[in-house]
């Protein structure tokens, strides 16, 4: 079935590094690929999303392309703040197929001043 | 406007009793799922709905756990004679139309069950 890997923390970094979460997955028909992310308290959101190959998702300064030819969607910052740190989730749905999201574990971030 | 709601937001119960969570999708989103997320982990899928029908349910673990939608809103997750395996988050989504794999499914604040 759909699988994902994702690059586990905990992830420690101080403001204006640069962040790499790496996330590979492994499906069987034609996948379109989620960042959810999680603060400190609050429910799953989205952060971003790519459905086709060679797409760029972006949001609030974090990026991810949907790499067919690496079956990757690894996720970056330029430059993180104190307020990215939270857990990001990667995921999966098959277009065409079930509708449910397949997760990754998750990575915890948390950003030092 | 009004997101994803869950209810309770905490529930405790004791081990080999009946309860029930309830989901409230966004207004207009015909497909809801239900999720699992245990401490430390990604959330797991535990059953789809698109309209009052439940599209597909190969997630729930087993015949403890039922799900309904009747009127293609609401939804209640429903677990008989929990067990303390069953503490957990449970999260609901819906999204707008889903069947196409790339909706994207927003997310409520989840219920955390404690089975003790």
């Amino acid at each position: 079935g759909d699988s994902v890997t994702q690059m586990e923390g905990p992830v420690t970094l101080s403001e204006e590094a640069f962040l790499t979460i790496n996330c590979t997955y492994t499906a069987t028909g034609y996948p379109s690929l989620f960042w959810y992310v999680q603060y400190p308290g609050e429910g799953l959101q989205l952060l971003l999303k790519a459905t086709k190959a060679d797409d760029k998702g972006s949001n609030k300064g974090f990026e991810a392309t949907y790499r067919k030819e690496t079956t990757s969607f690894h996720l970056e910052k330029g430059s993180v703040q104190v307020s990215d740190s939270a857990v990001y989730f990667c995921a999966t749905v098959t277009q065409g197929g079930s509708e449910k999201l397949v997760f990754g574990k998750g990575t915890k971030l948390t950003v030092n001043p | 406007g009004a997101g994803v709601s869950q209810t309770p937001s905490n529930k405790v119960t004791e081990k080999g009793k009946y309860v029930e969570l309830r989901c409230d999708p966004i207004s207009g989103h015909t497909a809801l799922y239900w999720y699992r997320q245990s401490l430390g982990q990604g959330p797991e899928f535990l059953i789809y709905f698109q309209g009052t029908g439940a599209a597909d349910d190969s997630g729930l673990p087993n015949d403890r756990f039922f799900a309904v939608r009747p009127e293609g809103s609401v939804s209640t997750l429903k677990i008989q004679r929990t067990e303390r395996g069953d503490s957990a988050v449970y999260l609901c989504a819906s999204s707008p139309a889903g069947g196409l794999g790339t909706d994207t499914q927003y997310f409520g604040p989840g219920t955390r069950l404690t089975v003790l």
